[in-house]
């Protein structure tokens, strides 16, 4: 199993749907980023959570410590939100330290005019 | 415009070769981070350099090494290449050492042959 586990792999909407990507992880974490990458491959950060809620724009993401799960919502969505988005956890160690990423498989969204 | 940059793009190679990777982290940022992204593994991450000190390690095969320079730039080492080390590898940079948000380069694509 996965440390960090995304769902749903895949999602097919039609223009204007509200969109809901899940994150669910396992280890204890400092943060948690949600990333966007279009075709052609560049990787975008959209939100770093530690806590709470984010709004940007029509993305909002939010955080539940204590159940270990996050989610990527779009509002009003477009045809220019089709990408993959990846979820990607900070690892926390006893110590206090934090490790690199560790990321989800990524969900690829498109969204139909 | 992530203000992260990568170099070269694109590369070609043949097994057993060595190929350098460089990245220049944005302008007052003191960490570096390096990820592989394959079609079967996903993105990985490698190794984190924290203001030229190796802060923490990933997935990083031996064959593999990096290092941050005083300027701050780093410089990812692949050697004796393997078909298997085909993919994207991508550069980020933050302020922070342990958790911020991260910058991303555009990302450098090896094709080793």
């Amino acid at each position: 199993k996965n440390e960090v586990e995304q769902s749903p792999q895949n999602l097919t909407a039609q223009e204007g749907e509200f969109i809901t990507i899940n994150c669910s992880y396992s280890v204890g974490i400092s943060a948690l980023h949600w990333l966007q990458q279009h075709p052609g491959g560049g990787i975008v950060s959209l939100f770093m959570l530690s806590s709470g809620k984010k709004k940007h724009g029509r993305l909002i993401a939010t955080i539940n410590i204590q159940e270990k799960h996050s989610s990527l919502h779009i509002t009003a969505s477009h045809p220019r939100d089709s990408a993959v988005y990846i979820c990607a956890a900070h690892r926390m160690y006893s110590g206090g330290g934090a490790d690199g990423l560790t990321f989800g498989k990524g969900t690829h969204l498109i969204i139909q005019p | 415009d992530s203000g992260v940059t990568q170099t070269p793009k694109h590369l070609i190679t043949a097994t057993g070769q060595r190929v350098t990777l460089r990245c220049s982290p944005r302008s007052g940022d003191l960490s570096v981070y390096w990820y592989q992204q394959s079609l079967d593994q996903g993105l990985q991450f490698l190794i984190q350099y924290y203001n030229g000190e190796e802060r923490a390690k990933g997935n990083i095969l031996e064959r593999f090494s990096a290092q941050q320079f005083p300027d701050l730039h780093s410089e990812l080492n692949l050697s004796s290449l393997e078909l298997g080390d085909s993919a994207l590898y991508f550069c980020a940079s933050s302020v922070e050492g342990s958790t911020g948000e991260l910058f991303f380069g555009e990302g450098s694509r090896l094709t080793v042959l």
